[in-house]
């Protein structure tokens, strides 16, 4: 079964480093998603992005926040400077369309800022 | 306007018991409304979903019922398992929102052998 995969797994970094978290959604599916859930919390809707563009953002969302499609595969999320307050596990999803809206998440990427 | 309020936090029940999970929402534009069951160390993972235009569904052992004028909706799951111990999400979003879920705060459940 086609699932939405994500690296690293885990990542360590210092404060105020960039980091880049990387998935590839399923292959044939055309609107991708990042998540974010801090240690004991719910899930939180980060960003979507659809043909090359951000549909809509959160305000956690702010400008040391990127995504991006390099390639036909890959969907990355790129925090600029992070912050202690980063720290958390960043799920990637994707969906074939808005209609059936079924989102189908990766395994995630932990992300420790010391 | 934007939060659904999930609960209880956690439950125990025993094996063979029904568990049953809460939800409320204040957005009267949200037209979709997911479970999702989060095992440790993974994603959510998609468990049964419902649009409003119907009271309830079922899949095996899990139901969804939605009360669109009480805006709440709640998963039942009959005969439960230990290997259905897990945390649970419900989320909801609208049309207009491309995809975007909005969370509850999660429910941890055990299910005792």
């Amino acid at each position: 079964e086609p699932e939405v995969t994500q690296t690293p797994s885990h990542q360590v970094t210092q404060m105020g480093q960039e980091v880049i978290l990387r998935c590839v959604p399923i292959s044939n599916h055309l609107y991708f998603y990042w998540y974010r859930q801090i240690l004991g919390q719910k899930v939180e809707f980060l960003v979507s992005f659809y043909n090359n563009e951000i549909s809509e953002k959160s305000e956690i969302f702010d400008d040391q926040f990127s995504v991006e499609r390099p390639d036909g595969s890959n969907f990355t999320l790129k925090i600029r400077s992070t912050k202690l307050e980063d720290s958390a596990m960043y799920f990637c999803a994707s969906s074939e369309d808005l209609v059936t809206d079924t989102q189908y998440f990766g395994p995630g990427t932990r992300l420790t800022v010391l | 306007q934007q939060q659904v309020k999930q609960s209880p936090q956690s439950l125990i029940v025993q094996k063979g018991g029904i568990s049953i999970i809460n939800c409320a929402y204040e957005n009267t534009a949200f037209d979709y409304f997911p479970w999702y069951q989060q095992f440790p160390g993974k994603g959510p993972a998609l468990l049964i979903a419902i649009r409003p235009d119907v009271s309830e569904k079922k899949e095996g052992r899990f139901t969804i019922s939605f009360n669109k004028s009480a805006k709440q909706f709640s998963l039942h799951i009959m005969d439960s398992q230990p290997g259905d111990s897990a945390t649970y999400f419900c989320a909801a979003s609208s049309g207009t929102s491309y995809g975007k879920l909005t969370f509850g705060q999660g429910t941890i459940l055990t299910v005792h052998p």
